[in-house]
């Protein structure tokens, strides 16, 4: 099992990124992805998680409006994508795959985003 | 819904077992069993250690245990090891909209 993000990206205020996640090693549709943020020397922010069955998004209080779980079946790939990006989005973004609907096994390496 | 509460830091000598406290209320920690915990070295992504409140993932050291009473889970880590250094991070499912709480984290420091 392997999740592999895209790489860092520095982006101007007001500016969208997209970040994306790719599964291998098993039945992508099978377990659902949340999204973590870290930002720089805090703790660990559960952004949301995307049903990969159905591909129906939940956001976390604090992560609706700005914020945009999608996937695309064809390549095993999850994404967020953060509109109107400001300072305060500077931050490790982590994909990771919710195990018996209660727990994360395995987690992408982290995508560093840098609002500046 | 707030972060779980965990002390900030935890220091242990070689050899010795420290507890890290996980406190949270009955809406949450004490009313559901689906507590994680997390281990992370610096620059690295986070590593499951414990979920289910006490069980452990194949292949994690028997080192680690968990434990849960009332609102407050505990990771305990016995036989503490240099390796062992990093921050620690407990979360909580639950049913509610939020779902997934974190913890505050706590930076165990090997003496």
């Amino acid at each position: 099992v392997q999740l592999v993000q895209s790489g860092s990206e520095l982006k101007k205020p007001g500016a969208s990124v997209k970040v994306s996640c790719k599964a291998s090693g098993y039945t992508f549709s099978a377990y659902g992805l949340s999204w973590v943020r870290q930002a720089p020397g805090q703790g660990l922010e559960w952004m949301g998680w995307i049903n990969t069955n159905t591909g129906s998004p939940t956001y976390a209080r604090g992560f609706t409006g700005r914020f945009v779980f999608s996937l695309d079946h064809s390549v095993n790939t999850a994404y967020v994508q953060i509109n109107s990006l400001r300072a305060d989005d500077t931050a490790v973004y982590y994909c990771a795959r919710q195990w018996l609907g209660q727990t994360y096994d395995y987690w992408g390496q982290g995508t560093l985003v840098t609002v500046s | 819904q707030s972060a779980l509460t965990q002390p900030a830091s935890v220091p242990g000598s070689p050899g010795q077992s420290i507890t890290i406290a996980c406190t949270g209320t009955s809406s949450d920690v004490g009313g559901y069993d689906y507590v994680s915990w997390y281990q992370q070295h610096p620059g690295k992504a986070p590593k499951l250690i414990i979920y289910g409140v006490v069980n452990r993932p194949s292949g994690v050291s028997n080192r680690f245990s968990g434990s849960k009473s009332g609102n407050t889970a505990s990771l305990t880590i016995s036989g503490l090891q240099a390796e062992d250094e990093a921050d620690y991070y407990c979360s909580i499912y639950t049913s509610s909209n939020t779902f997934h709480v974190f913890g505050t984290g706590t930076k165990v420091t090997v003496l």
